[in-house]
Order: C-alpha cells, then sequence, then structure tokens
C-alpha cells in the first residue's frame, strides 16, 4: 500500500508568488489532515477534510490560504501571495476513520517552502 | 504555556541504555496520546498510541500515561543507533469531529555507539 505523497518536495519562490502544494492521501482514506511546521516550532494543524468537505479549518492563517479537495481524492493547499513568514515545511496526513481511538494518522515526507 | 510540552535535547544515550522521553499537555480533557519518530527529512511515523492511565509495551517501546499529572512518557529499551532520531508528542481531544493533534516541539534523540 502506497503511503502518503506530498508534491513538490521542495519550493522555493519570491514573497509575492503563488505556489501550490499537493498531497496524495492513502487509498481508501476519508479523512485528509495539513499540518505545518515552522522552523524552530512544534507542528501545527491547519485543516481537516473528511472527502471533499472541510470539517475543521480553525488552524488556517489567514485568506492567504486556500486548501480544496475536489472529488475527495486528493488535496491542494495554495499560498496566494505568499509571505515571508509562510517559510516553513507543510505535512499531509490522512487516516481512515475519525472519532475513534483507533483512527491513526499516516504523514507524508512534507513540502519544504522557503520564501524569499 | 504550551498545550503540549517537550524537552528539545539533544539527549544522548549510550547503546543499550534506556532512552527516556518525556512530554506533558495542558489540556485535562486529551484522551489519545501518540508518539512520533521523525527521521531527518522524513515523515513522523507513528510508533505508540496510548488511551488509558498505565504502561502499555510493544517490543522495546513502552508508552506510559498518567493523566492525573497530564504526563506521558515513552521508553526505548536496547537503544540502537537506529533509534537516533527526534520523537513528537502528540494529543488529541476527544470531540467528534475535531480529529486534529496538537504536537509538542520534539525531543531530539542520539544513540552514542
Amino acid at each position: 500500500e502506497a503511503g502518503v505523497t506530498q508534491f513538490p518536495s521542495h519550493s522555493v519562490i519570491e514573497k509575492g508568488q503563488t505556489v501550490t502544494l499537493r498531497c496524495d492521501p492513502i487509498s481508501g482514506h476519508d479523512n485528509l489532515y495539513w499540518y505545518r511546521r515552522v522552523m524552530g516550532k512544534e507542528i501545527k494543524f491547519l485543516l481537516h477534510f473528511v472527502k471533499e468537505s472541510k470539517q475543521d479549518e480553525s488552524g488556517m492563517p489567514n485568506n492567504r490560504f486556500l486548501a480544496e479537495r475536489t472529488g475527495g481524492t486528493y488535496s491542494t493547499l495554495k499560498v496566494q501571495p505568499a509571505e515571508l513568514e509562510d517559510s516553513g515545511v507543510y505535512f499531509c496526513a490522512s487516516s481512515r476513520l475519525a472519532g475513534g481511538h483507533t483512527d491513526t494518522q499516516y504523514f507524508g515526507p512534507g513540502t519544504r517552502l522557503t520564501v524569499l | 504555556q504550551k498545550e503540549v510540552e517537550q524537552n528539545s535535547g539533544p539527549l544522548s544515550v549510550p547503546e543499550g541504555a534506556i532512552a527516556s522521553l518525556n512530554c506533558t499537555y495542558s489540556d485535562r480533557g486529551s484522551q489519545s496520546f501518540f508518539w512520533y519518530r521523525q527521521y531527518s527529512g522524513k515523515s513522523p511515523e507513528l510508533i505508540m498510541s496510548i488511551y488509558s492511565n498505565g504502561d502499555k509495551e510493544d517490543g522495546r517501546f513502552t508508552a506510559q500515561l498518567n493523566k492525573a499529572s497530564q504526563y506521558v512518557s515513552l521508553l526505548i529499551r536496547d537503544s540502537q543507533p537506529s533509534d537516533s532520531a527526534t520523537y513528537l508528542c502528540a494529543v488529541k481531544l476527544p470531540h467528534f469531529g475535531n480529529e486534529k493533534l496538537t504536537f509538542g516541539t520534539g525531543t531530539r534523540l542520539t544513540i552514542i555507539p
């Protein structure tokens, strides 16, 4: 079974540009999560999809961030326009079940975003 | 006060010894607790989960939970150089629909051959 995949692995852009990150969850996982780790800080939750619906987007920092999951499969996270403080590693995770103890979140390798 | 606190380390342990990693959390309502291992540049990988007070053992790993003290720990017995990684503590609240994990900053563990 393939794990969570993310693309690209690295992205370097200039302030004001747009970047789109992609996450492909494990096949059959309805739950998809985005997290971010800013240098020196802990991994922080951004949002949670159940299939194509946003279940919880309480962690999204501002309206420059837009997440989509059309069709309930892969997800994209767009940052427009990017700011310096958006630099960090963006992780995607997926899980099969929700609302129970047995829900294990499997993480992807992350996309390292650098905004210059 | 941070929601989940860990000593950032680095923690150095001789090969074959027991490595002890600690984590405290602030929300008494937290019900699910996880330890993830992350090698540099790789995905966080779940190694232990614990939900009830006491100890849970899996191979060389033992997770310990004390809800009264809001404390969760991970013991690694017979430490191996391959255990060198960053260990992330994460907690989750029990509310249906609130599935987010809250992480600590992680403890960097180095096993010295």
